[in-house]
């Protein structure tokens, strides 16, 4: 298996650009989560999904950010506009299930940078 | 609400044992974990604990876990500096993560 799929690796934007992240979860797991890692906060869960379906979007910081998942096999984080402070690596992880001894597998991230 | 706190930085000798301590708030938490992260990398799962245990042992790692106190501990033993990295304990469902321990193995 190929894991937890993130693309792009990098992002470079200038403020007030929209940015588009993606991720391709392991095949079969139900559950995909979105973090946000930065120095100054650590990792933060911004959204998750239980089969598709957004089960919490609390930690998602403003209405700039918005996530999708149209499919089992597919999701989205976008950032419009983009500022400086959206800087930060963002990991996306799928479990088989939420919670339990199961884990959780994690992308290799998007390291964004906005100028 | 539901948090995880963790010391910031440890540094161990090789061949040593390291602890990294941890403290959670959610006593309903069924499960803890302990991630690794490696330099430009994501998270990896190196173990699990389940609440009713109050010890794991995995090679060469091993958890203990004391729910009366909320704390839970990663003991490596026989540190190597392959074993650098920062690791993370996090609980329950949504995965909330402590702020990362940043272990650094001095040869």
């Amino acid at each position: 298996d190929a894991g937890v799929i993130q693309s792009p690796r990098h992002e470079v934007t200038e403020m007030g650009q929209e940015v588009t992240l993606r991720c391709k979860p392991i095949s079969g797991h139900n559950s995909l989560f979105w973090y946000r890692q930065t120095m100054m906060r650590g990792l933060e869960l911004l959204i998750y999904f239980n089969n598709n379906v957004p089960i919490d979007d609390s930690g998602m910081p403003e209405d700039r950010f918005s996530a999708k998942m149209p499919n089992a096999s597919f999701s989205t984080l976008k950032i419009q506009p983009s500022e400086p402070r959206d800087s930060a690596v963002y990991f996306c992880a799928s479990s088989p299930r939420q919670g339990g001894n199961y884990g959780y597998t994690f992308g290799s991230g998007t390291r964004l940078t906005v100028v | 609400g539901e948090d995880v706190e963790q010391s910031l930085f440890l540094s161990v000798r090789e061949g040593d044992s390291s602890v990294i301590n941890c403290t959670y708030t959610d006593s309903s938490s069924t499960y803890l974990y302990w991630y690794k992260q490696e330099p430009g990398a994501g998270l990896q799962l190196l173990t699990y604990i389940f609440s009713n245990m109050d010890m794991k042992q995995d090679q060469r790692l091993t958890v203990l876990l004391n729910k009366k106190d909320k704390h839970l501990s990663l003991r490596i033993a026989d540190t190597q500096t392959g074993d650098s990295a920062i690791y993370f304990c996090a609980e329950k469902g949504k995965l909330i993560f402590g702020q990362g321990t940043e272990l650094s193995v001095k040869p």
